[in-house]
């Protein structure tokens, strides 16, 4: 039973350029969350998604950043432009359910950004 | 929204000895506070949870508690190893599943 898988897990990118992280849920899993953690410091939430819906995205940042969970195919967390201060470790996390009482959640590896 | 505070940020014990982490948040609805380990360069692991209608959980080594009036939660870690060392992160979520992190605390064992 493959566990959350995010890819690339480490990515170079120069100033002003783009960089798109994806993730795919556990199996049976329908509920994704991307959590940034800059150096040494904790994971501050982004985005929670369901299938086709945003449903908070209270942690997103209101430039250049943007996430998307299509019908077919991973969650996409896309940086614009990106800037030295994006480089961190991006998780993302997925749950069976969003509707249940106490609903654990999985981390996938992670994706290590870079900017230069 | 939630606020989850952490302390400490470091903590040294020697091998053998017990270790607590704290926690405390603020919004009296989160009902789920999980316990996350993170080792350098990897993904938090999910250790132990608890839920608001418990006050004490057990897992071998490691146990968690929980005082809804003060809002405050513990993690104990007793016969501490060498491989204990690491990040440990509480967190408090309501239902919807956002969960709120602290700010972590860097566990060191020493041998």
């Amino acid at each position: 039973n493959a566990g959350v898988m995010q890819n690339p897990r480490h990515l170079v990118r120069r100033r002003g350029q783009e960089a798109r992280l994806r993730c795919s849920p556990m199996k049976g899993h329908s509920h994704v969350y991307w959590y940034r953690q800059l150096p040494e410091e904790g994971l501050k939430f982004m985005v929670y998604l369901q299938k086709e819906n945003i449903i908070d995205e209270s942690g997103m940042p209101k430039e250049r950043f943007s996430a998307e969970f299509p019908k077919e195919g991973p969650s996409i967390l896309r940086i614009q432009q990106v800037v030295r201060g994006d480089s961190a470790a991006y998780f993302c996390a997925s749950s069976p359910s969003g509707q249940i009482q106490g609903n654990t959640i999985y981390f996938g590896e992670g994706s290590w950004l870079t900017v230069v | 929204g939630e606020n989850v505070e952490q302390h400490p940020s470091t903590l040294s014990v020697q091998e053998g000895d017990s270790a607590v982490i704290k926690c405390t948040y603020s919004d009296s609805a989160s009902n789920y506070f999980p316990w996350y380990k993170q080792e350098l360069g990897k993904r938090p692991q999910l250790i132990i949870d608890i839920r608001s209608n418990v006050g004490e959980k057990k897992d071998q080594r490691i146990a968690v508690t929980l005082n809804k009036t003060a809002k405050h939660f513990s993690l104990h870690i007793t016969e501490t190893q060498p491989e204990d060392s690491a990040v440990y992160f509480c967190a408090a979520s309501i239902a919807a599943g956002k969960s709120t992190f602290g700010d972590g605390t860097t566990l060191t064992v020493k041998p």
